[in-house]
């Protein structure tokens, strides 16, 4: 298994331009995370979906962002229009319930 | 509500020596499951080791160990014979079941270990 993928690995956008991350859980996990970190603010949950459904989005910072996850292999977090407080490091990260998570190797997002 | 608190924002310790890292975690549950994951610079996170709480023996991996102290609530981790790979930051975790059937996961704030040569 190639473990989750996330793409791109690094995104440099002008405010106000919308933004779209992606991410392919490993086969098989039925929970898919996205996480954001900081150096402020630490390793923060967004939001996650457990079997396609989104379970908990209360890490969302604000109607900007939004989460979809249309199959048990795609997700996307989408921030529109984009700013740059919203620079940070944009983990996914998916697991089958009980066991550990396996993360992707993130995405650097720099907004200007 | 669940807490995580790692209380050593940074450490070091010299090459092949023994490091502890401390974490502490709050819950009025009683099954639920403890991880370390690492961060080295390269920013993939990784699964170092899992605890469940249910099991009274220490959990192993090669280097690592825990000292899962239930009643304590205390899970450190402790890395034997340090090598200059292991510089990352370490992230404890805890996850439990809700009762609504999800389960929901909540990571301390890291520790930030350099291993000097």
């Amino acid at each position: 298994d190639a473990g989750v993928i996330q793409s791109p690995r690094h995104e440099v956008t002008e405010m106000g331009q919308e933004v779209t991350l992606r991410c392919k859980p490993i086969s098989g996990h039925n929970s898919l995370f996205w996480y954001r970190q900081t150096m402020m603010r630490g390793l923060e949950l967004l939001i996650y979906f457990n079997n396609n459904v989104p379970i908990d989005d209360s890490g969302m910072p604000e109607d900007r962002f939004s989460a979809k996850m249309p199959n048990a292999s795609f997700s996307t977090l989408k921030i529109q229009p984009s700013e740059p407080r919203d620079s940070a490091v944009y983990f996914c990260a998916s697991t089958l319930q009980g066991s550990g998570y396996t993360f992707g190797s993130g995405t650097r997002l720099t907004v200007v | 509500a669940q807490t995580v608190t790692q209380s050593q924002p940074e450490m070091s310790v010299q090459e092949a020596e023994t490091v502890t890292l401390s974490c502490t975690y709050d819950t009025s549950e009683n099954n639920y499951y403890l991880f370390w994951y690492k961060q080295p610079p390269s920013r993939q996170m990784i699964l170092v080791i899992r605890q469940e709480a249910y099991k009274q023996q220490n959990a192993t991996e090669n280097r690592f160990s825990v000292n899962f102290q239930k009643a304590a609530k205390s899970f450190s981790l402790k890395i034997s014979d340090s090598q200059l790979g292991d510089t990352a930051m370490y992230f404890c975790a805890f996850m439990s079941l809700t009762t609504s059937g999800t389960y929901k996961y909540i990571f301390g704030t890291g520790t930030r270990l350099k291993v000097l040569a």
